[in-house]
């Protein structure tokens, strides 16, 4: 079974920073796509950001560029996510969810919680 | 951005009843390869959000075949055949044609 492990989440300040990872296990890693995607409290789902299976391509929502980065370790079978300047409204559950071949998440992680406060 | 539509955003069924959700995109979802990249999603109360279709029609392995989905260019729906207890949460629809994908508001099933 496709095993997704995010970590990292906490309570960070505004315009502090936050790294969460994700841990991949029994599937092909470097064969997927891989994203994160955030649920704010009470709220619908937000797509965050989206790398390809190498690395080479990157893409972020645009209330995120700039402030966020996505990266990846084919080797570590690892996705992180770097969070700067973080603001109170990326307070939200975020997601590590694998993208199969039809552009849409086929597996997601259990998440974890990330809270902007002072 | 692609606009996802959701209705209606909250919906009481009586058990065994069937369900209909409907979503409509701002712009059609067909891609040049001819694919339609709209799916459904169930999130259970306190659970992560599973997929349940893609590319319109296709069940994911494991979805009971009460759900199906249907629809084309830019008008979709999603329906339940019989609700059952455990299809209680929210359901979304989801466009992968354009980037920043982007969901509908979310449909909240509860038991009537």
């Amino acid at each position: 079974e496709v095993q997704l492990v995010e970590s990292g989440g906490g309570l960070a300040q505004p315009g502090g920073s936050l790294r969460l990872s994700c841990a991949a296990s029994t599937f092909s890693f470097s064969s997927y796509w891989m994203s994160w995607v955030r649920q704010a409290p009470g709220k619908g789902l937000e797509w965050v950001a989206l790398i390809k299976e190498d690395g080479s391509e990157k893409y972020y929502v645009d209330s995120v560029k700039g402030r966020f980065t996505i990266s990846r370790d084919n080797a570590r079978n690892s996705l992180d996510l770097q969070m700067n300047s973080l603001r109170a409204e990326d307070t939200a559950m975020y997601y590590c969810a694998r993208v199969g071949d039809t552009n849409s998440v086929d597996c997601w992680g259990q998440g974890t919680l990330v809270t902007v406060s002072s | 951005d692609i606009v996802m539509t959701q209705s209606p955003l909250s919906l009481p069924v009586t058990l065994g009843q069937p369900a209909s959700i409907s979503c409509r995109s701002s712009q059609s979802l067909v891609h040049s390869n001819g694919n339609t990249y709209l799916n459904w999603f169930q999130q259970r109360p306190g659970q992560s959000p599973r997929r349940l279709i893609y590319k319109v029609s296709n069940r994911d392995s494991g979805v009971p075949d009460r759900f199906s989905g249907s629809g084309s260019g830019t008008d979709f729906t999603l329906k339940i055949s019989r609700l059952e207890a455990e299809d209680v949460g929210v359901y979304y629809c989801m466009q992968g044609l354009h980037w920043p994908w982007t969901f509908g508001q979310g449909t909240k099933v509860e038991i009537k």
